[in-house]
């Protein structure tokens, strides 16, 4: 199947401080990419969608302006979690829509923020 | 996406196939059934979909009812790097902009 491929696999920051996490589509071009969130034992809960130049559509209690995505080009969108603090520690999973429909997920990030 | 109803959990003896089942009996015409299947710390991993006909591939095979209210995923000889969490979710064939919606999955734990 199709590689999406997400960096970092995992990220210490402090609070208080910024960090972005990629997402690749390394053998296919992507409109459209996706950003989940999932916390210890839970399932994946969709943040929003990002679309290859144009603004992201953020699902309902997700704040735009903390969770910054950018999908500059058809096989890149990053994820800026800005100010972070200890709640917004979470494992972020990315995935990209190719061609025939089928969407492929990345590793996934695990963000610990101290 | 129409709701999947998945049991929370499943055992099955390595060597053995394993039958995952999942119920979406609001399913409409024009949605496919995919399965996910996620291993502990890392992505999801896309297995198989279908829209009304069995499929089969190198990972499963896909049984889909004639009424398509349910289905079931076979993995024909299960080991133990099968134990996972396996998600059936139910999308629109235009896919598009509509990310996946995750229940909660079935827990398969393969047993030595």
């Amino acid at each position: 199947g199709a590689v999406v491929s997400q960096h970092p696999s995992r990220v210490i920051c402090k609070s208080g401080t910024s960090v972005k996490i990629e997402c690749r589509s390394l053998d296919f071009q992507a409109t459209t990419m996706f950003w989940y969130r999932q916390f210890p034992k839970q399932s994946l809960m969709l943040m929003a969608t990002s679309n290859e130049g144009s603004k992201a559509t953020y699902e309902q209690g997700v704040e735009k302006d903390k969770f910054l995505i950018n999908h500059a080009s058809l096989t890149l969108s990053t994820l800026t979690v800005t100010s972070a603090h200890p709640e917004d520690s979470s494992f972020y999973i990315c995935s990209a829509r190719e061609g025939g429909n089928t969407i492929y997920f990345g590793e996934g990030s695990w963000l610990t923020v101290v | 996406d129409a709701k999947t109803t998945q049991p929370p959990s499943m055992d099955c003896a390595e060597g053995r196939a394993a039958n995952l089942p999942c119920n979406h009996s609001t399913i409409s015409g024009n949605e496919y059934v995919y399965w996910y299947r996620q291993i502990h710390s890392q992505g999801p991993q896309y297995i198989i979909h279908g829209l009304k006909n069995n499929e089969t591939n190198e990972m499963a095979s896909l049984i889909i009812t004639e009424d398509r209210k349910s289905s079931t995923l076979i993995l024909p000889h299960a080991t133990l790097r099968d134990t996972a969490v396996y998600y059936c979710i139910v999308r629109y064939s235009g896919g598009g902009a509509d990310g996946l919606t995750f229940g909660k999955g079935t827990h398969l734990i393969i047993q030595p």
